[in-house]
């Protein structure tokens, strides 16, 4: 079954604006994982938040998590058109990574 | 460096014919295995896990089988497929207890018709 729920389901924005997606899931975790795919392809992992952090950076990344409202987001700072992509939030329970059915960014130039 | 390859890229077969995908790794060893499916326009969905050779975990009941006869190896087979089982297969792997990111392969795209 799917732990994580992304909303929104699609968002377009324009180059240089920011993209925040969110992300709820349902039971406790031990880390939270961003994963980006390109059309028809693989996915590449992008970011990853532990469950006693808050708030994680990586270049143009931001993550936020609340474990108190089982959710996260992902924040895409001055987008540029090869940011666009479908983005999953994917939780770690012990087991295996469960994935949501993710947000379609679109950024056009 | 570490290398995850998955054939055939696409595939289409008839409904009721046999399936088999392979996954390799190359570059660690001992890692742990995944089969995901994603269906158009969805989310993955985990099939299957392994955490060594000859052991696997279903996560969902259907007409696929997984195996995992050499430590690099994850092969994902059904004996006679069914229109529903039309997606794209994702395979991925870790680096067992060591680490927590997944690493996927590029994907194979199969159309039961």
């Amino acid at each position: 079954s799917q732990q994580g729920e992304e909303d929104p389901q699609a968002l377009s924005i324009q180059e240089g604006e920011n993209a925040t997606m969110n992300c709820s899931y349902k039971t406790s975790i031990n880390n939270l994982q961003w994963y980006r795919q390109n059309s028809g392809r693989g996915l590449v992992h992008l970011i990853l938040i532990r469950s006693n952090e808050r708030e994680k950076h990586s270049g143009r990344l931001r993550v936020t998590l609340d474990t108190s409202k089982k959710s996260s987001s992902l924040l895409i700072t001055a987008s540029r058109a090869a940011d666009t992509a479908s983005y999953f939030c994917a939780t770690d329970a012990g087991t295996a990574l469960i994935f949501g059915k993710g947000t379609t960014l679109s950024v056009s130039s | 460096s570490q290398t995850i390859h998955q054939w055939p890229a696409t595939l289409v077969q008839p409904v009721g014919s046999p399936l088999s995908l392979e996954c390799t790794v190359e570059g660690t060893s001992n890692p742990n295995l995944y089969w995901y499916r994603q269906a158009a326009g969805r989310g993955l969905q985990l099939l299957f896990y392994s955490v060594g050779i000859g052991q696997i975990s279903s996560e969902v009941p259907q007409n696929l089988s997984a195996s995992r006869p050499q430590d690099r190896q994850f092969i994902l087979s059904s004996k006679k497929l069914l229109l529903s089982d039309s997606g794209f297969y994702l395979c991925a792997w870790k680096p067992g207890l060591a680490g927590d990111e997944q690493y996927f392969g590029p994907g194979t795209r199969l159309t039961v018709t």
